[in-house]
């Protein structure tokens, strides 16, 4: 199995700018999560989906922030607007199932910086 | 509200010995628990997991006990070895939803 891919691994833009993030999951995994990372602390979950439903939303994911996986495939999570509170690691996950015994397998994430 | 806590942000062990990280949580509701490796610059590894029905679970070096009277577990590590070296994440999941909930890590670092 190839693992989870997300790209860019870095970006840093100016704070009003919008930015897209990207992820690959495992083949046939068909669940897929995004959490953000701040420093000292754990991930944090923002949404996952099933094939290509949206199934949850964290409080933490605002209106400036969308997230979508068209054909169940890859995914892409997208911030308008950034903010300097934007800055963190955003993390993509995907699992084959619900179950424990499905664990998720993380990407190496995307690290956002806003000026 | 903080429903995994990691009470120990850091860990020193050496090599050879055992490591024992803790865990402890207050949602009665949670099923499943993981323990994750994270090195820098990397995404989070699954080491290994355990159902809310069991109290142990064991693969290879790694054993995690639950204690759900307490709310707690624990994740030991025997022997353990440099390259354990890494910060390491409980998490759980309520079994309705899909999201995992972390703890804020603990920085194990084995010295040779």
């Amino acid at each position: 199995d190839t693992g989870v891919s997300q790209n860019p691994r870095h970006k840093i833009t100016k704070r009003g700018q919008n930015v897209t993030f990207r992820c690959d999951p495992i083949s046939e995994h068909n669940r897929l999560y995004w959490y953000r990372q701040t420093l000292g602390q754990g991930p944090e979950f923002l949404t996952y989906f099933q094939n290509e439903a949206q199934l949850e939303k964290s409080r933490l994911l605002s209106d400036r922030f969308s997230a979508e996986r068209p054909k169940g495939s890859f995914s892409t999570l997208e911030i308008q607007r950034t903010e300097q509170g934007d800055s963190a690691m955003y993390l993509c996950a995907s699992s084959k199932g619900q179950g424990g015994s499905w664990p998720q397998h993380f990407g190496d994430g995307t690290r956002l910086s806003i000026l | 509200d903080q429903q995994v806590k990691q009470n120990s942000p850091s860990l020193s062990v050496q090599e050879g010995r055992i490591s024992i990280l803790n865990c402890d949580y207050t949602n009665s509701m949670f099923d499943y628990f993981l323990w994750y490796k994270k090195y820098p610059a990397e995404g989070p590894t699954f080491l290994i997991s355990i159902s809310s029905i069991k109290d142990k679970n064991e693969d290879g070096r790694f054993t995690v006990f639950l204690n759900k009277s307490a709310k707690h577990l624990s994740l030991h590590i025997v022997p353990s070895q440099p390259g354990d070296s890494a910060v390491y994440f409980c998490a759980a999941r309520v079994g309705s939803q899909g999201n995992l909930i972390f703890g804020k890590g603990t920085k194990l670092s084995v010295k040779p």
